[in-house]
């Protein structure tokens, strides 16, 4: 069945990008209607959503944090990344990725990996 | 733009029923989709468009969806469901998904 899995650094210093990676497994991240997606959780706090990416490339991101998202796909690698620019220790989270069915749910999930926003 | 509103906990013995509210304006018109979380593992899909569950997920977990209240039923309550659970909709309007706060379940 489909895994992901992301991989990144755990440590960015304010002002800076937070570049995250997820690799599927288990299927392509071109078949299907699928949206995949970034989530985050800061530390013992709620679920909030990023945005998402067809393989198309057509992205959505969450209006509050549209300005500093950037979502991209790399099918030869069945790869999707994120990256969040100008962070503060407000970004400060575990980060999931996860696949999205169209206009609906996220399953299976990432992992998680948390990010520290810190000097 | 749309809020989904959670209690931050409930409580109920084992062998009982829990029931976990997510309020929103219409809600009833749109999909619902409920997530079971435990303390340091990533969120698990336990119910999907309202009433719908994922291969896996024990019958004793159900959903409601009607006017402005969805509803995550747990059945015959068991320790290891303790956990936090998050309703989740996808705000066709604006093209946005958005989180209930999230309710934890404590077993008492």
């Amino acid at each position: 069945q489909v895994q992901l899995q992301e991989s990144g650094p755990g440590l960015v210093k304010p002002s800076q990008t937070l570049s995250l990676t997820c690799t599927v497994s288990g299927g392509s991240i071109s078949s299907g209607s699928y949206y995949w997606s970034w989530i985050r959780q800061p530390p013992g706090k709620g679920l909030e959503w990023i945005g998402y990416i067809y393989h198309s490339g057509s992205t959505y991101y969450n209006p509050s944090l549209k300005s500093r998202v950037t979502i991209s796909v790399d099918r030869s690698k069945n790869q999707f990344s994120l990256k969040l620019s100008s962070v503060t220790a407000a970004d400060t989270a575990v980060y999931y990725c996860a696949r999205g069915a169209v206009a609906a749910w996220f399953d299976p999930w990432g992992q998680g990996t948390l990010v520290t926003v810190s000097s | 733009s749309y809020v989904l509103t959670q209690p931050p906990s409930v409580s109920v013995a084992p062998g009982k029923t829990a029931r976990i509210t997510c309020g929103g304006n219409n809600i009833g018109s749109k999909s619902v989709h409920w997530y079971q979380q435990k303390p340091g593992q990533a969120p698990v899909l336990v119910i999907y468009y309202d009433s719908d569950r994922p291969s896996g997920i024990p019958e004793r977990f159900s959903g409601s969806n009607s006017g402005n209240t969805a509803t995550l039923t747990i059945s015959r309550v068991e320790a290891g469901d303790e956990a936090d659970y998050y309703c989740q909709v996808w705000d066709s309007s604006s093209d946005y998904v958005v989180f209930g706060g999230g309710t934890k379940l404590t077993v008492l």
